[in-house]
């Protein structure tokens, strides 16, 4: 079955940065892409990007670029999001999420990864 | 951008009754490209709709989907226990972006 399973909760000082991983597993990883939205606490959803796992290509929101970096290693079909010059306002859960393309509703989803920028 | 309006903000009905969600779009969803997700309290959301009126692999064929142009509907025919909860809409055209989510109640 489908499964994505990200890495654990992360505490960093205003300014750092974030690096969280996807590990997915019962699919062919390159036919996919990998979506990555975060929720802060008690807010709704907020989509960051797509990354295609076939080629690389990636689509950011504007909010964002500049920020957000999303890799994928198709060796061991891991994705990979990178946040810098973290803010208290990018606390949040963030979470991975498969898409057919940067255009594609998400059809199965990580647990969740908390992040907190704090001082 | 386009921006996702859901309503009401909040949805307090009892179990076996009829919830209708709306999420109005400020310009036209292209080729329907519009989804509705679920989410309970400490968990990560689940697809139940795409292309504006497909279930998802699993859902019950209580939650239905329809709607076109700038204005969509989620209905869940008659509730049960566990459909109390966040409910999402997202167009995944060339930005996604979701809405402000609707939630159900129990009232």
């Amino acid at each position: 079955q489908v499964q994505l399973v990200q890495s654990g909760a992360e505490v960093k000082k205003p300014g750092a940065s974030v690096k969280v991983s996807c590990k997915a597993s019962g699919y062919t990883f390159t036919s996919y892409g990998i979506s990555w939205v975060r929720q802060a606490p008690g807010q709704g959803l907020e989509w960051m990007g797509w990354i295609s796992a076939y080629n690389g290509n990636t689509n950011y929101a504007q909010k964002l670029q500049g920020r957000v970096t999303m890799t994928t290693d198709t060796s061991t079909s891991t994705a990979y999001m990178e946040l810098r010059s973290l803010r208290s306002d990018d606390t949040a859960v963030y979470y991975c999420a498969r898409g057919l393309d940067s255009s594609g509703y998400l059809d199965y989803w990580g647990q969740g990864t908390l992040v907190t920028v704090s001082s | 951008e386009i921006v996702l309006t859901q309503s009401p903000g909040t949805l307090s009905l009892s179990p076996g009754e009829r919830a209708t969600l709306s999420c109005r779009a400020s310009q036209s969803v292209s080729s329907s490209y519009l989804a509705w997700y679920q989410q309970k309290p400490g968990q990560a959301p689940r697809l139940l709709i795409y292309g504006a009126s497909s279930r998802a692999t699993g859902i019950p064929d209580r939650f239905s989907g329809s709607g076109s142009g700038t204005d969509f509907t989620l209905t869940i025919s008659r509730l049960e226990p566990e459909d109390f909860a966040v409910y999402y809409c997202q167009q995944y055209g060339s930005s996604p972006g979701f809405g402000g989510g609707t939630k159900v109640e129990i009232k």
